[in-house]
């Protein structure tokens, strides 16, 4: 059974920094891609980032590049999403997603069950 | 960036009836096309990936249809657990994309 279990999230203050994880389990992990995808309150769906299964490639949203990296440590069936000088806009529930493919199949077809990050003064 | 846009953004209907939700792009996709289904409070679920494929465990009264610009999900008899918001997302150009959302409501 595939599991992903984001954490990591909070509630910080603008400008700070803060890492999200999200392990895998359940499926061979670095034959995936794997992305991140927020959602506002209340709010749709946004691609924030993406991975190859070999972390050679990495793919950004321009509300986050700059200031998120996507990695990836096969080792340990893990993806993380390092989101430096936060924003107020960047609050929202981020979601982990497993895609369809090794890369650019960009549909996630698992999902954890999410982690809200707060960005408030 | 691709914009997708859904219609229409709420539908009423009763359960027993057929839905059917629309997606258009603002260029072609191919096939390159999913859409999902979100619950309140839980993640977004694939239903359909590629236009007109079937993920893993979904019902058969799903369908999708489509290519090019024009894309269509079809539910062909509604259960109670199939009223929720529904989301088209396409993957043929980065960044992904996804619709505003037609929310599917008892009528």
């Amino acid at each position: 059974e595939v599991q992903l279990l984001e954490s990591g999230g909070g509630l910080v203050q603008p400008g700070v920094s803060l890492r999200l994880s999200c392990a895998a389990s359940g499926f061979t992990f670095s034959s995936y891609a794997m992305g991140w995808v927020r959602q506002a309150p209340g709010k749709g769906l946004e691609w924030v980032s993406a991975i190859s299964g070999s972390g050679g490639s990495t793919y950004y949203a321009d509300s986050v590049k700059g200031r998120f990296t996507i990695s990836r440590d096969n080792s340990k069936n893990t993806v993380y999403l390092q989101m430096n000088s936060l924003r107020v806009e960047d609050t929202a529930v981020y979601y982990c997603a497993k895609t369809r493919g090794s890369s650019s199949s960009w549909y996630g077809d698992y999902w954890g069950q999410g982690t809200l990050v707060t960005v408030s003064s | 960036e691709i914009v997708l846009t859904q219609s229409p953004a709420t539908l009423s209907l009763s359960p027993g009836e057929r839905a059917t939700l629309s997606c258009r792009a603002s260029q072609s996709l191919s096939i390159y096309l999913a859409w999902y289904q979100q619950r309140p409070g839980q993640a977004p679920r694939l239903l359909i990936y590629d236009a007109s494929n079937r993920a893993t465990g979904i019902p058969a009264r799903f369908s999708g249809s489509g290519s090019g610009t024009d894309f269509t999900l079809t539910i062909s008899s509604l259960e109670p657990e199939d009223f929720a918001l529904y989301y088209c997302q396409q993957r043929s150009n980065w960044p992904p994309t996804f619709g505003q959302g037609t929310r599917l409501e008892i009528k």
